[in-house]
């Protein structure tokens, strides 16, 4: 089965830094790239998605893309203690699960932000 | 409000017990999902459906069952068979099968221990 790897951390930034969250995928014919937070104890939650090669920002989120690298990453600006939290990465697999893929999940970075 | 509703937000199994997880959507989602999270792991696939009365096998479905009777919901048995079934349990949905696009929403969660 195809790999999302994610680097576990914990990854430290002080308050008002950028946070920057990586993920690398196997499967070259990847085409749907998504971000989750997931509290502790709590379940996931989308923050992000992106499909095209470049930058997707969101408020305080930047999502990148670069499929020649098999690459996707997460920018958090101006973080605060509230972003402190594990964020998962998803791939979807267009070769696994049916005509558009299930989703392949990294085991997560979780992120500490420091007052 | 529209979401996807877990329960019992904790399940206490017995040896030799069977139990049943229950994950219902109000989302109008064709596709749904049953996830196990261990402590510092990512999410892996259980089961999933794309259709009423369909479903298909993820990577870790020994021990498991569902049924997919009505469009809204897709409980999951946790049998006898299941012998570490200790973990955080997740339901998702998404719409249409059809487009590669569509992220996946979580429910709260069900965390099942052994008694």
């Amino acid at each position: 089965q195809k790999e999302v790897e994610q680097n576990s951390g914990p990854l430290s930034v002080p308050e008002g830094a950028i946070a920057s969250l990586n993920c690398t995928y196997s499967d070259r014919g990847s085409q749907s790239f998504f971000w989750y937070r997931q509290y502790s104890g709590k379940s996931p939650e989308l923050i992000m998605s992106i499909y095209s090669n470049g930058d997707k920002e969101d408020g305080r989120f930047t999502a990148q893309l670069n499929k020649a690298s098999q690459y996707v990453s997460l920018l958090i600006r101006d973080s605060q203690p509230s972003d402190s939290a594990t964020y998962l990465c998803a791939v979807r697999d267009p070769n696994y699960g049916g005509s558009q893929g299930n989703l392949i999940f990294g085991k997560g970075t979780k992120l500490s932000v420091k007052p | 409000d529209g979401g996807i509703t877990q329960s019992p937000k904790y399940l206490f199994r017995k040896e030799g017990q069977n139990v049943t997880l229950s994950c219902e959507q109000n989302l109008n989602h064709d596709a749904m999902y049953w996830y196990r999270q261990d402590p510092g792991q990512g999410l892996r696939l259980i089961y999933y459906s794309q259709i009423v009365n369909d479903f298909q096998k993820g990577d870790i479905a020994e021990g498991y069952s569902v049924s997919r009777e009505k469009k809204e919901s897709f409980p999951l048995t946790v049998t006898s068979a299941q012998k570490n079934p200790t973990a955080f349990y997740l339901c998702a949905s998404s719409m249409g099968w059809g487009n590669g696009n569509q992220p996946q929403h979580f429910g709260d969660g069900t965390r099942l221990s052994i008694l």
